[in-house]
């Protein structure tokens, strides 16, 4: 069955530099997500994606954060100059379309900012 | 204040007892909701959805209910396993792409 898949499993980083969580969404889909969960909470939208353009961001996703699609397989999102609060989990997520398809989840990426 | 959430952060069950885990959503907007499983370290797996035009839909041991006119949501677990032990998240999509999911239930299952 496909899935999604996330890289790095951990990620540590010192406050101010920059990271670039990557993911590869599952082959058929045309809509990729980033979410972000603080431990303990709940699962926090960033971005969507669609043809190469951002769709939709939350207030959560401002100018220190970035999304790409440098190919036809990777989608990356980058945080240019992380901070203490920017620690948490990501998740990568997928659709065939948005709105009414269900989402598919990656494995996430920790992230640890000290 | 939140548009999903979690009417019990803790449900604890025996092996074999059927498990509801209730949500409350506040868009009436809302017209697709999912329900999710996160188990430690990992990310939300898919149980099952359903559509706003739908109150009732059955999968392998799941069923979702959907009261529009309450705006409720809620996951039924037949025979529930130890391997259900999870976090369980309802979802909702509001408008556009995001998925607004709630705070989330610990379904703790002792065998």
């Amino acid at each position: 069955e496909p899935e999604v898949t996330q890289t790095p499993s951990h990620q540590v980083t010192q406050m101010g530099q920059e990271v670039i969580l990557r993911c590869v969404p599952i082959s058929n889909h045309l809509y990729f997500y980033w979410y972000r969960q603080i431990l303990g909470q709940k699962v926090e939208f960033l971005v969507s994606f669609y043809n190469n353009e951002i769709s939709e961001k939350s207030e959560i996703f401002d100018d220190q954060f970035s999304v790409e699609r440098p190919d036809g397989s990777n989608f990356t999102l980058k945080i240019r100059s992380t901070k203490l609060e920017d620690s948490a989990m990501y998740f990568c997520a997928s659709s065939p379309t948005p709105r009414t398809d269900t989402q598919y989840f990656g494995p996430g990426t920790r992230l640890t900012v000290l | 204040g939140e548009s999903v959430g979690l009417h019990l952060p803790t449900l604890s069950v025996q092996e074999g007892d059927n498990s509801i885990i209730n949500c409350a959503y506040s868009n009436s907007a809302s017209d697709y909701f999912i329900w999710y499983k996160q188990e430690s370290g990992k990310g939300p797996q898919f149980i099952i959805d359903i559509r706003s035009n739908m109150d009732k839909r059955q999968g392998q041991r799941v069923t979702v209910l959907l009261n529009k006119t309450v705006k409720h949501l809620s996951l039924q677990i037949a025979a529930t396993q130890p391997g259900d032990s999870a976090v369980y998240f309802c979802a909702e999509n509001q408008a556009g792409t995001a998925l607004i999911f709630g705070k989330g239930t610990t379904l703790s299952v002792s065998s």
